[in-house]
Formats: C-alpha cells, structure tokens, sequence
C-alpha cells in the first residue's frame, strides 16, 4: 500500500512564527499536493509539484512556499504564519507522469492531514 | 478558484437506503473521482471515470457521468452506517494533472 505520511497531526503556532509541515511518500510517486481544508469550501489547492525541484501554483498560493529536495519528500511552509491560515493541511501524491496520457494513473492517495491552529 | 459544486451539502438516511450525491463543474475535465473523508482524515479513493464514459460500477457505488451537462452522480446502495462520512468529487483538468474538489457531501446514516 502506498503511504502519505504527514510529520504532524496537530500543530499550534504562534502569528508571525515559521511553520514547516513536511510530508513523506514511500511509494515513488512523480507528483505531489498541498491542500487546505475549510469547512464548506472543501479541498483547495495550494501547490503541487510534478518533480524534484519543480513546483506549481495552485488556486490559493500567497503565504505559503513549497520545498522538493528529494522525490519523496514535500515540504510546506508558513514564512509568517496568520490567524486565517487556521485550517487543516492535506499532503497527496500520485503517480501520472507530465504528458502521460493515461488518465487512469492519476489517483490521489492522501495523509491523514495537519490540523494547524495560528494563534 | 472551486471548479465542483455538490449537492446536497449534507444527506441524512435511514440504513439499507440509497443515497445519491450530485456533482457539478465548470470546465473540461479529463476524469472526475470521488473520495470518501472520515472525520478528521485524510482522503480515500473511492472510483474514477474518464471522459469517455458514461457509466461505472465498483461493488455498491455507481457513478454516472455527463459530459454535456459537467455533471456526475455517485449513488451508495444499500448504505450502512459505515459509509457515514463526507464524499467529494474532484475533477482533473484536461491537459494536465490538477486535481480540483468540490465542497464535499456529508452523509450521515441511521442504524
């Protein structure tokens, strides 16, 4: 079984302070996500990355940076976290190649999230 | 910006019924899936369906799909008190690998 492994369950940070919340997938998958999760807005996408050392925009990027120094490891980070970054943060990876055109192979396999509060 | 909108936002059955959940997007999508949430998880994949289908079928799950309308319909059936938990539907843009979700369903059964 592939596993999305996210370093914390539940964080609390101070307004200002710098937050890493580091995930780890053990299955060689090209691809990985952040999302953020809020009640009633669902999944929203703050980056990906489709390689090591390649990052992309998602939907809701500002405030936050993204690290992929090694092909199973995607780190988010908070420069100064706010109070409306309260939220949980869900890590995914998949395994669909750039240009790959079998749509099959793009399924998301999650970790069991960071619930981060920003005091 | 959310490309999915589901309907109902929460559902409410009785065990052993069906329970239907609607989904609609914006744009073109090269598959849509739906996942399953716990409370306070992560993510499961439950079923995909390309494009160029109309129909799936995994165990007690069915999924329709229109393109014309962008819309698809997961249906549970015969539902249990397990599958209580939220359902999502995610649609991957055509061209490439983003993967965006709606808001999510909330479905809660009754023993």
């Amino acid at each position: 079984d592939v596993k999305v492994t996210q370093s914390s369950r539940y964080l609390v940070k101070r307004t200002g302070e710098k937050v890493f919340l580091e995930c780890v997938q053990d299955m060689d998958h090209e691809n990985m996500f952040w999302y953020r999760q809020d009640p009633g807005l669902g999944l929203r996408l703050i980056y990906f990355s489709y390689d090591v050392k390649m990052k992309e925009k998602g939907d809701i990027p500002e405030g936050y940076s993204v690290s992929r120094e090694k092909k199973e490891r995607f780190s988010l980070i908070l420069e100064s976290a706010s109070t409306n970054q309260t939220s949980m943060y869900l890590c995914a990876s998949s395994l669909w190649a750039r240009g790959q055109r079998d749509s099959g192979a793009n399924v998301l396999t999650f970790g069991a999230g960071s619930r981060l509060t920003v005091l | 910006s959310q490309q999915g909108e589901e309907d109902p936002q929460a559902l409410s059955i009785q065990e052993g019924e069906n329970a239907t959940m609607n989904c609609s997007y914006k744009t073109s999508i090269n598959n849509l899936q739906w996942y399953r949430q716990n409370s306070g998880r992560g993510l499961v994949h439950l079923i995909l369906i390309r494009s160029n289908e109309r129909e799936k079928h995994s165990g007690r799950l069915r999924v329709t799909l229109d393109t014309s309308k962008k819309s698809s319909s997961l249906l549970i059936t015969a539902s249990r008190a397990a599958d209580t938990a939220s359902y999502f539907c995610a649609m991957v843009n055509t061209g490439g690998f983003k993967t965006i979700f709606g808001a999510g369903t909330r479905l809660f059964v009754k023993a």
